[in-house]
This record gives structure tokens, sequence and C-alpha cells, in this order.
């Protein structure tokens, strides 16, 4: 049974292309996430939601548009895509409550989307 | 700011101990943890600390000085197969009372036989 699914696991299009990436927990958690992962290996968290309401929105370009149609998924829309979009997104999931215990807030990662934008 | 620090790479041999060290600067300290990440794979959790002092899990500990702003991880009896990156990640308290994780940029641990 897999906690963190995303689809699809590898991602291969042109420059100006639009493409979406969805994201599944079955957690039961509240919180997910998408990260991107550079070249250099440095994961940097892009955005987060909340019981499907948007809580982290990070300096991200606005080509990039994350939708949560319900608490247990997100999905990230991205726009005219650029050379600098190639990398590797991460979904993850949390139980976050407000300042809640950090053992509730152990994030779990779906298996990663590798974007190759050319 | 925020500010994570850990070493670019290590290399250990089979059966050994081995120390990877994190320091860190950031406003509103709410946690430290530790995540491991095979080449290609997703990273997968293997300690917090939000209180200072040592916590131990069978062949990995962490470490935790908030004063200090310094974290470690010690794996004992290395095997081939802890050869991975190791991700220091500082929870940080925003305005809202939602937290973030701020990653620092990985070591990678090379384990020899």
């Amino acid at each position: 049974d897999t906690a963190v699914s995303q689809t699809p696991k590898y991602l291969v299009t042109q420059m100006g292309n639009d493409k979406s990436i969805k994201c599944e927990q079955n957690l039961g958690h509240d919180t997910m996430y998408w990260y991107k992962q550079d070249s250099k290996k440095f994961l940097k968290i892009m955005f987060s939601y909340n019981n499907k309401e948007l809580i982290i929105n990070e300096t991200v370009p606005n080509r990039f548009s994350p939708k949560s149609p319900d608490k247990a998924h997100l999905n990230l829309h991205i726009n005219s895509l650029e050379l600098g979009d190639s990398a590797v997104y991460f979904c993850a999931s949390s139980q976050d409550t407000p300042l809640g215990a950090g053992w509730k807030e152990t994030q779990y990662f779906g298996p990663g989307t590798r974007l190759l934008v050319l | 700011g925020q500010n994570i620090d850990q070493p670019t790479e290590m290399t250990a041999t089979e059966g050994a101990i081995v120390q990877i060290n994190c320091t860190y600067q950031t406003s509103g300290f709410n946690g430290l943890f530790w995540y491991q990440q095979h080449a290609g794979e997703a990273p997968t959790f293997l300690s917090y600390n939000v209180l200072d002092g040592l916590e131990e899990k069978g062949r990995f500990s962490s470490f935790l000085s908030r004063s200090k702003g310094y974290s470690y991880l010690l794996l004992k009896e290395l095997q081939m197969k802890d050869s991975a990156s190791y991700l220091c990640a500082v929870r940080a308290s925003r305005a809202g009372g939602y937290n973030k994780l701020i990653f620092g940029a990985g070591t990678r641990l090379a384990v020899h036989p």
C-alpha cells in the first residue's frame, strides 16, 4: 500500500508546454506539500495546503498553480514550462496542527516526479 | 535569515562510526529533523529532536544543542546500504501557527568495504 503516490514518475516535455503532476496520500493527513529538488539536491518547499487551504506559498513563479480538490489530493499545474523548471518534484504529507507536537508532524514523501524540459 | 550548513560529502568504512554535523541559524526554531535519501529515491524520516540532548534509535542517534544551533547524526556499525544523502531540516514556526521545514543541502555519505 503506497502512502504518498505521485504521477507521473517521469515527465519529458518541450519548453512552453503546460503540464500537471498529481499527488495522493492515503495516510489521512491534513497537510500536503510540494517541494522542488534541483540538480544540486537542494530540497525547497514550494506550497503547502492544510485541509484544502493554502498555508505556505513561497516565492514561486505564478506559472506554478497548486490545486487541492480534497485533503487527500494535491496537484501541481505548471504553465509555459522553462528549462529551469527541470528538477525532481516531491509531494509530501503530514498530520500538521498549529504549534502541534513534533512527532505528529513528520513529513512522508512521495517517490518524486522527474521533470525534464527540453 | 535562514541558514543551514552541513558538509557536502563524507566517506567512511564499513563497520565504522561516522558523525554528520549540521549548524543552523533560523528564526522561530521549533525542532530539527534528519532524513535519509538514497539516490533516485524519496527522503525518508530518520530522527527528530526538539529538546537538547541525544535521541537514540538503533544504529542511528541524533543530538541537538539549541543554544549552539548545532545538531549531529551519528551512524554506528556502518553498512554499505547506509551510502546515501543525509538531510538536516529545521522546523521553523511561522505566523498563523503553521510550521515549515527548511532543508540543508544534504551530506552525501559513501561507505566503502
